[in-house]
């Protein structure tokens, strides 16, 4: 069975510095990876998937993420965050022999200080 | 750009109503699939339907709940009896035969019980 777990519920960090978001997965067959944005009061949206290829994954708003299979680990970083940044953040796993589902993580959040 | 939506964007019923949740698939899209988000927790999967079948669903998902999709463009979340512990944000999903890595996710309807 797939699980997801987000090593930090919350994570604090100040504008314009670094951030790197953890993730790890479990699953018996390959997976489909992909970290998910919630604004607050708002849907899902999606900032990037892993598929197959390139270990480095760049999304949207100048995210990426980077799959490592030996630690089943998909960890999101940002070089330099925005104040507009502060949100949740779900990494989440989906494969073929599960039906396509996608199990969430637990999510982390994201809260950007001045 | 083609987006799943969802009607009501916030629905309040009283504790043992049935409520009816309505999405609006991406149009060539086959696979669908309801997710529940409470209060400040992580998105937990419910169902996923296919050829106007159920091909999965969540301990969650109970004799309570039913889908269907009752022409070529709805899909519909029916609670028969709805009990506090339903509140929550309800996200539909939906992905396509040809690219079934990456589901769309629509924006939410909040269910409030009472």
């Amino acid at each position: 069975a797939q699980s997801v777990t987000q090593l930090d519920s919350q994570v604090p960090v100040f504008e314009e510095a670094p951030v790197e978001l953890r993730c790890n997965y479990s699953s018996s067959v390959s997976v489909y990876l992909f970290w998910y944005v919630q604004y607050p009061n708002q849907g899902l949206q999606l900032l990037l998937k892993y598929l197959s290829g390139s270990t480095l994954v760049k999304g949207i708003n100048g995210f990426e993420a980077e799959f490592n299979k030996s630690q089943t680990s998909f960890h999101l970083r940002k070089p330099s965050v925005h104040i507009s940044d502060t949100a949740e953040y779900f990494c989440a796993v989906s494969d073929r022999a599960g039906g396509f589902k996608t199990i969430f993580g637990a999510g982390t959040r994201l809260f950007v200080k001045a | 750009e083609p987006e799943v939506t969802q009607t009501p964007s916030h629905q309040v019923t009283q504790m043992g109503q049935e409520v009816i949740l309505r999405c609006v698939p991406i149009s060539n899209h086959l696979y669908f699939y309801w997710y529940r988000q409470i209060l400040g927790q992580k998105v937990e999967f419910l169902v996923s339907f296919y050829n106007n079948e159920i091909s999965e669903k969540s301990e969650i998902f109970d004799d309570q709940f039913s889908v269907e999709r009752p022409d070529g463009s709805n899909f519909t979340l029916k609670i028969r009896s709805t009990k506090l512990e339903d509140s929550a944000m309800y996200f539909c999903a939906s992905n396509s035969l040809g690219s079934t890595d990456t589901q769309y996710f629509g924006p939410g309807t909040r269910l409030t019980v009472l």
